[in-house]
């Protein structure tokens, strides 16, 4: 079965640009994760949405990162007025996390975004 | 939410069983031990997770023992492309808040 998407692969932009990344998770999963990570740093947690809602963002850096789940499929995120650090690679992930249909919070990754910023 | 220490890095052989032990002193009681694999320019991909005593998988063991305070992962046999980051985090397995943390992880080296 397909797994987690993301698009695009590799994102090149200038500093001061607004950028969006796409994510498509496994179907039926109500869990969504987005990661940042650094080279040679493990992934760092940014925002988790269940279903359509954010049930915890407190991973953003600052104000200039959102995201969003409109039909609790599909995520953006969503970088504004980007900045040389915000270079790195963007993970998303889905769960099942759902105890009524036996699947937990084991994560399944996407290939990630790469995010260049000039 | 529980912090985990691992080594920094390890090496081992082709064909030997590596074990690489996560800490975890502050896990909770309905805190899971999942263990993550990462190849380099991919995303992570899950290879276990426990709660208790051992779990087997067609890739690998997890050993937890009775006070839950630490975990090994356990790969039998390894080859080249077991060469990878491990990560080792703790959480509850059903949360409405999942905040994960992953940590610096476990670099594993294979050598022929």
């Amino acid at each position: 079965g397909a797994g987690v998407s993301q698009t695009p692969s590799n994102k090149v932009t200038e500093k001061g640009k607004y950028v969006e990344l796409r994510c498509d998770p496994i179907s039926g999963h109500t869990a969504l994760y987005w990661y940042r990570q650094s080279l040679g740093q493990g992934p760092e947690f940014l925002i988790y949405f269940q279903g359509t809602g954010a049930a915890d963002d407190s991973g953003l850096p600052n104000d200039r990162f959102f995201a969003v789940r409109p039909e609790g499929s599909v995520s953006t995120l969503k970088i504004q007025r980007t900045e040389r650090g915000d270079s790195a690679m963007y993970l998303c992930a889905s769960s099942l996390n759902d105890i009524l249909a036996g699947g937990g919070n084991e994560q399944f990754f996407g290939p990630g975004t790469r995010l260049t910023v000039l | 939410l529980a912090k985990t220490t691992q080594p920094i890095s390890m090496d081992s052989y082709e064909g030997q069983e590596v074990n690489i032990t996560c800490s975890h002193n502050n896990i909770a009681t309905n805190d899971y031990i999942t263990w993550y694999q990462q190849f380099p320019s991919q995303g992570p991909r899950f290879i276990i997770q426990g709660y208790k005593t051992k779990v087997t998988n067609e890739v690998a063991s997890l050993f937890i023992p009775a006070d839950r305070k630490s975990s090994t992962l356990s790969l039998p046999r390894v080859s080249l492309s077991d060469t990878a980051v491990y990560y080792c985090l703790v959480g509850a397995r059903y949360s409405s808040a999942s905040k994960i943390i992953f940590g610096s992880g476990t670099r594993l080296s294979i050598r022929p």
